[in-house]
């Protein structure tokens, strides 16, 4: 089982529609979660960060957070093209000794 | 200005050749990292540095070394570039907070033959 795990896509949303996007991971101990956005070719954006369990909302991005199952999401709400891109999800694992770890990321094609 | 940049942006060199990518910050941050990225295996951490003396081996830092010259640069290198070394490479930084949250550069794609 990898540490961090993301269907890799693609994604396929209308657009205005609300991408869902999920990640789970393996250490229960872990306390930061991150979420960032790539576009090809380029370095990853951070889009959101969470530390506590419930949702939390930043514009058009909600992420929410069970410590209990251990999984993470992103809702990108109003999906517009421009949010075509891959998106990493990113975990502090405390087996690691708190290094972050990535998933292999969702790629997420939003269509006109 | 860019807060990270990372200087060659891209890079052809031959198997057997030593190359140099280097990493500057303005920043301010402490904590330094270099991660390569292959299609499909996300980012893996190569080192890591948390600051001017401290130098750390990541998941992957076989046929790689680095060199922390001050708080704002980081460098790594490969004494003997291989083909399977062939990726992008980023820089990030993190300040020593709560939070951790790590800033990339904009990548050098390096290109093995």
């Amino acid at each position: 089982q990898k540490e961090v795990e993301q269907n890799s896509g693609p994604l396929s949303v209308p657009e205005g529609a609300i991408a869902s996007l999920n990640c789970t991971y393996s250490d229960r101990g872990s306390q930061s979660f991150f979420w960032y956005r790539q576009y090809s070719g380029k370095s990853p954006e951070l889009i959101m960060s969470i530390y506590s369990n419930g949702d939390k909302e930043d514009g058009r991005f909600t992420a929410q957070l069970n410590k209990a199952s251990q999984y993470v999401s992103l809702l990108i709400r109003d999906s517009q093209p421009s949010d075509s891109a891959t998106y990493l999800c990113a975990v502090k694992l405390e087996a690691a000794g708190n290094k972050l770890t990535f998933g292999g990321g969702t790629r997420v094609l939003v269509k006109p | 200005d860019a807060d990270v940049t990372q200087t060659p942006r891209n890079r052809i060199t031959k198997t057997g050749k030593r190359i140099m990518l280097e990493c500057s910050q303005t920043k301010g941050h402490d904590r330094m990292y270099w991660y390569r990225q292959d299609p499909g295996l996300g980012l893996r951490l190569i080192y890591y540095s948390f600051d001017v003396k401290d130098i750390n081996k990541g998941e992957i830092s076989d046929g790689y070394s680095v060199s922390r010259q001050a708080q704002a640069k980081f460098s790594l290198s490969l004494e003997s570039a291989i083909p399977n070394q062939t990726a992008l490479y980023f820089c990030a930084t993190s300040d020593w907070d709560y939070t951790d949250t790590q800033y990339f550069g904009p990548g050098t794609r390096l290109t093995v033959l």
